[in-house]
């Protein structure tokens, strides 16, 4: 059972505009919602997270949401660069462990 | 700094070899460290949880006597990979974890591709 559901599969953002990936969660006992992003044949690298208590988290050109309510929370990157093109798995955990979402595979065109 | 490294990045056993990936946190002392393998274009697979002088705690369908993990001091853990085989060629990523208790930071190796030949 996927506990975390991420989407869209794959992005395809033209430089300069905003990706936008949605994640959504069931799990009311998660406290800690991460974004990693994860370029080809690497690790993935932590990017920003939130905890619940807060609606939205920006660093530089990221910004998460969080919606508790609706439990769903998306990532923005704006002003997208090519540099951005990876792929990026949001995650959810709870007391013991991190569930990760599929995955979107961003791609900027310049 | 949460710098944690891999070694080897790479590997190429044969058929009914063992192989050892270690994972180190470089920079500061993990209580936890976590075993995930990742197949080409999916998500992470959570393989085991390893606590510091203790057992590891393998997921459902994970074989322990296959991936034996050891996480002998605070700052390494490594896993092997008994008597591979084709099939387990993938990629082998391990995180580490700053504290114990409540929310997850995780900070992750850069990853082993293990082929099996």
């Amino acid at each position: 059972q996927q506990q975390v559901k991420q989407s869209p599969q794959s992005l395809i953002v033209q430089k300069g505009g905003i990706s936008i990936i949605n994640c959504a969660y069931e799990n009311t006992a998660f406290d800690y919602f991460p974004w990693y992003q994860q370029f080809p044949g690497k690790g993935p690298a932590l990017l920003i997270a939130i905890r619940p208590d807060v609606s939205e988290k920006k660093e530089g050109r990221f910004t998460i949401s969080f919606n508790k309510s609706a439990k769903q929370f998306s990532l923005h990157i704006m002003d997208s660069q090519p540099g951005d093109s990876a792929t990026y798995f949001c995650a959810a955990s709870g007391a013991n462990n991190l569930f990760f979402g599929t995955g979107t595979r961003l791609t900027v065109i310049p | 700094g949460a710098v944690v490294s891999q070694h080897p990045s790479r590997v190429i056993c044969k058929s009914g070899t063992s192989v050892k990936i270690e994972c180190r946190s470089l920079d500061f002392q993990a209580t936890t460290m976590f075993w995930y393998r990742q197949f080409p274009k999916q998500s992470l697979m959570l393989m085991a949880t390893s606590n510091e002088g203790s057992k590891a705690t393998y997921e459902q369908g994970v074989e322990k006597d296959k991936f034996l993990i050891n996480h002998a001091s605070l700052t390494l853990s490594t896993l092997t990979v008994t008597s591979a085989h084709p099939e387990d060629s993938s990629f082998y990523i391990c995180s580490a974890t700053l504290g114990s208790g409540g929310p997850l930071e995780q900070y992750f190796g850069p990853g082993t591709r293990l082929t099996v030949t």
